[in-house]
């Protein structure tokens, strides 16, 4: 079975300052895809960085960055300088080559709350 | 338009009524989209199209009556539904494949009375 795993509810975070969101997960497919979402108070999901079961190299976007250890089966994400936007619900989702790249899974999400 | 759009972004609706939710994409994906977002829990999803065709449907109760005419084009039908049907409801759409990103309209918050 897949699951993903958030375990932080919510997170505070200092402005300019560095935030490492956790995300575990669990899969039996050969290949999956790592996502991570921002959804805001407004309610849309948006799509932040993407990370490869394959792909050598850890994923980034900008200020996000994707910490990959696959070993750990963990996929933490990283915001760099955080700024007041950044405060939103973070998601960690997955999708297997199993389920024809269809299903994806998403973690409970964590609240972060970034303080000026 | 661009992206994903959803109407109507707010819903209340009593318990013998029937309505329905639109999602239209503008981005040529060719795989669409529903889920529930409740408070405190995950997402869960409820129906996936590919191609126009229905390729997931995770157990969800026959008063959700999903409809893809096209691909770009994605409806929700609801009828008698129930106080705990109150939710976000969200659409998203992609392209095949385990590597590609989903991208989401804004949702329609739904109230059932």
């Amino acid at each position: 079975a897949q699951k993903i795993t958030q375990t932080q509810p919510g997170m505070f975070v200092q402005e300019k300052e560095a935030v490492t969101l956790d995300c575990t997960y669990d899969t039996s497919d050969p290949s999956y895809g790592l996502f991570w979402y921002k959804q805001p108070s407004s309610g849309e999901m948006i799509f932040l960085i993407y990370q490869g079961s394959y792909d050598q190299q850890n994923a980034t976007e900008g200020r996000y960055s994707l910490n990959f250890q696959k070993a750990r089966k963990s996929a933490n994400l990283v915001i760099s300088a955080s700024q007041l936007g950044d405060s939103a619900m973070y998601f960690c989702a997955m999708r297997g080559i199993n389920t024809g790249g269809f299903k994806t899974i998403f973690g409970a999400g964590t609240r972060l709350f970034v303080k000026a | 338009e661009t992206g994903v759009t959803q109407t109507p972004r707010h819903l209340v609706m009593g318990m013998t009524n029937k309505k329905s939710l639109k999602c239209e994409q503008h981005l040529g994906h060719n795989a669409m989209y529903w889920y529930k977002q409740s408070a405190k829990k995950p997402l869960e999803l409820m129906f996936v199209y590919s191609l126009e065709e229905r390729v997931e449907n995770n157990s969800v109760p026959s008063r959700f009556s999903p409809e893809c005419p096209n691909s770009s084009h994605l409806f929700l039908h609801l009828h008698t539904l129930q106080p705990e049907d109150s939710a976000l409801y969200l659409c998203a759409s992609s392209q095949e494949g385990s590597r590609s990103e989903q991208y989401f309209g804004p949702g329609t918050r739904l109230t059932v009375t």
